[in-house]
């Protein structure tokens, strides 16, 4: 089955340590995105990329950084330097094309909490 | 830039009412217009969408009509069930590329 994975679904970390989260889409879709979710709100973009090896800020990366080196894989470190890391973090993809507008397609969710 | 605005919830219906979940949008050009529905714990899963004025989308039940006029992008149903119970999100994905902007989403709960 054709699908976005994220792994672990919950994560636990101590206050100070940078933790990667993991997200793999088997879709062949070219852009890969991340956002985080707090209780009773929408969601917010960290980090977004539409192309291999390329990847642009969201209207929240400060505290995160991410790689793109593989089509199906967009990884997401959340340093200690992000301030409130406790969270609900999602990831997305969706095919690209110049000129259209196309649905996203969601993973089911990383919930991490930092103490 | 763009922005999304929806009804803050809780709504709570009795199981078989009528729903409907307000959506209005600020964008410049002609933006994709998208609902998500997100049950307990989970990601978000697509619902329906309408890619140009006066379009409908319709899935499982629900509908939503594409309202330039008015920017609007109301969902509804006509009778709900329990399983109905979730977070609604409309979003919008304007002139650069795919990128959404979500609106604060809306709990509904549909008791039995």
């Amino acid at each position: 089955d054709g699908g976005i994975t994220q792994s672990p679904k919950y994560l636990f970390r101590k206050e100070g340590q940078n933790v990667t989260l993991s997200c793999e889409q088997n879709l062949n879709h070219d852009a890969m995105y991340w956002y985080r979710q707090d209780p009773g709100q929408g969601l917010r973009l960290i980090y977004y990329s539409q192309i291999v090896n390329d990847f642009q800020k969201g209207d929240i990366a400060e505290g995160y950084s991410v790689s793109r080196e593989k089509k199906e894989s967009f990884p997401l470190t959340v340093t200690s330097a992000q301030k409130n890391p406790t969270a609900f973090y999602l990831c997305a993809s969706s095919i690209e094309g110049a000129g259209r507008r196309n649905e996203q397609y969601f993973g089911p969710g990383t919930r991490l909490t930092v103490t | 830039g763009n922005s999304v605005t929806q009804m803050e919830g809780p709504v709570t219906l009795s199981e078989e009412a009528f729903l409907t979940i307000n959506c209005t949008y600020t964008a410049t050009g002609y933006p994709s217009l998208f609902w998500y529905v997100q049950y307990p714990g989970e990601g978000l899963q697509l619902l329906l969408k309408a890619t140009k004025a006066d379009d409908k989308g319709s899935n499982k039940g629900f509908e939503a009509t594409y309202r330039k006029e008015t920017t609007s992008f109301h969902l509804e149903k006509g009778s709900v069930q329990v399983s109905d119970s979730a977070v609604y999100f409309c979003a919008l994905s304007g002139a650069a590329g795919n990128k959404l902007t979500f609106g604060g989403g809306t709990r509904v709960l549909v008791k039995p």
